[in-house]
């Protein structure tokens, strides 16, 4: 079964640091990952996607993420945040074979951004 | 419509009535996502429409819980005697079909059960 792990609940950076966001997954070949993210009240929107090709993808509002399969790793970075990234980030996998393709969520991690 | 579109958008409820939730997908969307989302947790999958395909249940928590989908398009997602441990946001998302597709969300119902 496939499975996402968020191991950061709550996250503080303050306005213009670099952050990342870690997420390591389970699956047995290789995944689907995603990163979405929910602001309050809002339903989820995709900030970016892997599938194949390229390991390093780039996504909506200046969001990257890397995809290291020897660490099953797919860690979302930002270079510089904007008070407007507050919000809650969502790491999720869906299986590469078969019919189910349903999406696995972590647990989330929370952004505050300090002024 | 131009979006995933769920109804009502809140839900208070008592203990012990049913309560029906509303998705509309995006047109031509053939995938349909059910998923639960309680305070301080993830998204918990409920229930995977795909097609004409039998839907996926696996992730329903109890048999107080159905969902439908009509013509392959609007789904309902029904909880019956409502518990307070059902206080939660119920999101919808759909998707086509294929390869790193993806997924829609709507904006979620907020329920709570009093």
């Amino acid at each position: 079964a496939q499975s996402v792990t968020q191991p950061d609940i709550h996250i503080t950076v303050s306005e213009g640091a670099s952050l990342e966001l870690r997420c390591n997954y389970s699956y047995g070949a290789t995944p689907y990952l995603f990163w979405y993210v929910q602001s309050p009240g809002q339903g989820l929107q995709l900030l970016l996607k892997y599938f194949s090709g390229d390991t390093l993808v780039q996504g909506i509002k200046g969001f990257e993420a890397e995809f290291k399969r020897s660490q099953s790793s797919f860690n979302l970075r930002k270079p510089s945040v904007h008070w407007s990234d507050a919000a809650e980030y969502f790491c999720a996998v869906a299986s590469s074979s078969g019919s189910a393709r349903q999406l696995t969520f972590g647990s989330g991690t929370q952004l505050t951004v300090l002024p | 419509g131009a979006g995933v579109s769920q109804s009502p958008s809140n839900k208070v409820t008592e203990k012990g009535k049913d309560v029906e939730l509303r998705c509309d997908p995006i047109s031509g969307h053939t995938a349909l996502y059910w998923y639960r989302q309680s305070l301080g947790q993830g998204l918990e999958f409920l229930i995977y429409f795909q097609g004409n395909s039998a839907p996926d249940k696996s992730g329903l928590p109890s048999d107080r819980f159905s969902a439908e989908r009509t013509g392959g398009s609007v789904s309902t997602l029904t909880i019956q005697r409502t518990q307070q441990e059902d206080s939660a946001v119920y999101l919808c998302a759909s998707s086509t079909t294929g390869v790193g597709t993806e997924a829609f969300f709507g904006q979620g119902t907020r329920l709570t059960v009093v």
